[in-house]
Order: C-alpha cells, then sequence, then structure tokens
C-alpha cells in the first residue's frame, strides 16, 4: 500500500521560480488537501478537493495553485517561489465525510533563496 | 472563531510513567476532534477522533483521550508512555464551516520527550 505519496521529498529554489509539488494517492479518496507546516504554527490549509474537477481556497492560498483533473493527483504549484513560502508541504487524502481521518504523505520540504 | 489551543509546547515524562497531552477546542455546537502523531520527517499519523458517544476513546498504540465538554477539553493520555512515544503531537477540529468537507483545524503542537 503506497498511500499518499509526495515529490520531491526536498527541493531549493530560487525566488521568482515556479515548481509544482506532486501528490498521488491510491486509496480512492474523495478528499484531498495541501497543508504547509511552519515552526510554532501547526497546519495550515492552502487548499482542498471534494473531488475530481472541484477544487477550493484554504486559509493560506495565496501564491498557490492547484488542480484536480484525476480522483488519483492533487499538484501544488507555486506560481513564483518567495521566501515566505519556505516550508514544509504536506498533502493529505481521505474519504469523504467530516468524521473521516486524514492519511498524510511525508512532506516535500522546500526552501527558497 | 473556532480554534484549538495546545498550551504546552513540549511535554517531558519518564519512561513508564503515565502522560497526558493537553487540548482545549474553541467551536460552536458539536465538535468532532481528532488526534495525530507526527514522528520526524514523517507525515502526520491519525491516533484516534471523538464524533459522538463515550467521552474515552481509545486509539493506536495504546492512547486513548478524553472528551470534556464543560471543560472544552479532549486530552491525549497514555498510562504508561514509552521511548519510542517521543513525537510530536496534534490536536484537531473539524471545521464546522467547512460544509460536507473534511477541513480541519490544527493546534500548534505539542513536543512529546520520554526519556529512558
Amino acid at each position: 500500500n503506497a498511500g499518499v505519496t509526495q515529490t520531491p521529498k526536498f527541493q531549493v529554489l530560487k525566488t521568482g521560480q515556479s515548481m509544482t509539488l506532486q501528490c498521488a494517492q491510491d486509496m480512492n479518496h474523495e478528499y484531498m488537501s495541501w497543508y504547509r507546516q511552519d515552526p510554532g504554527m501547526g497546519l495550515r490549509l492552502i487548499h482542498y478537493s471534494v473531488g475530481a474537477g472541484i477544487t477550493d481556497q484554504g486559509e493560506v492560498p495565496n501564491g498557490y495553485n492547484v488542480s484536480r483533473s484525476t480522483t488519483e493527483d492533487f499538484p501544488l504549484r507555486l506560481l513564483s517561489a518567495a521566501p515566505s513560502q519556505t516550508s514544509v508541504y504536506f498533502c493529505a487524502s481521505s474519504y469523504r465525510g467530516s468524521n473521516q481521518p486524514q492519511h498524510f504523505g511525508d512532506g516535500t520540504r522546500l526552501s527558497i533563496l | 472563531a473556532q480554534s484549538v489551543a495546545q498550551p504546552e509546547d513540549q511535554v517531558n515524562v519518564a519512561e513508564g510513567n503515565p502522560l497526558t497531552v493537553k487540548c482545549t477546542y474553541s467551536v460552536s455546537g458539536n465538535p468532532y476532534l481528532f488526534w495525530y502523531v507526527q514522528y520526524p520527517n514523517r507525515g502526520l499519523q491519525f491516533l484516534l477522533k471523538y464524533i459522538t458517544g463515550d467521552n474515552l476513546v481509545k486509539g493506536s498504540y495504546g492512547f486513548e483521550a478524553e472528551f470534556n465538554k464543560s471543560q472544552t477539553s479532549f486530552h491525549l493520555k497514555k498510562p504508561s508512555a514509552l521511548v519510542s512515544d517521543s513525537a510530536l503531537y496534534f490536536c484537531a477540529v473539524r471545521d464546522i464551516y467547512g460544509g460536507a468537507t473534511n477541513k480541519l483545524i490544527f493546534g500548534t503542537g505539542t513536543l512529546l520527550a520520554v526519556q529512558p
């Protein structure tokens, strides 16, 4: 069982560069989401999706785009990287339903210079 | 506003002693509450949840949590700590304004350090 797979695990970017963080799940989960984790701030929701073709903004969406063309994949795009986007990014998935636990990938550690 | 508070940045406990990691919440209505654990360089793992029913919820790895509505708390407990329990623990509550989504509001995390 692969679960939730995130690539790459580490990335260093220069300010202004763009990149895509990949997330894939093999559990046929309807719900997928992206969080960023910063010291002392817990996890903050960036974007989420309740199914293929449906996405919405979370708490901190600025500077990020998402799309959901398939149930399995939910990539996160940084349009023009800024040092404030240095963080650890986690993708999560679950069955739809607010009592469902979420399954997390192991994260992408991103540094913006 | 909805929120989750974990008042302790770090909890230190000796192996074999009981442990408690505290969590309080502020939401309207009936809360759905969750505990997750994060080991170094890993994603979060689900431990347990309270949706309704018994106030004492049992979860993975011998952990349990007690829901207390009057004190708006959901403290995580374990009768006998192990060194391998050392990790970062997050409390989370369902975002009641999230509709049918699974949106969660996370606390800032508590680092549990178990000394041998």
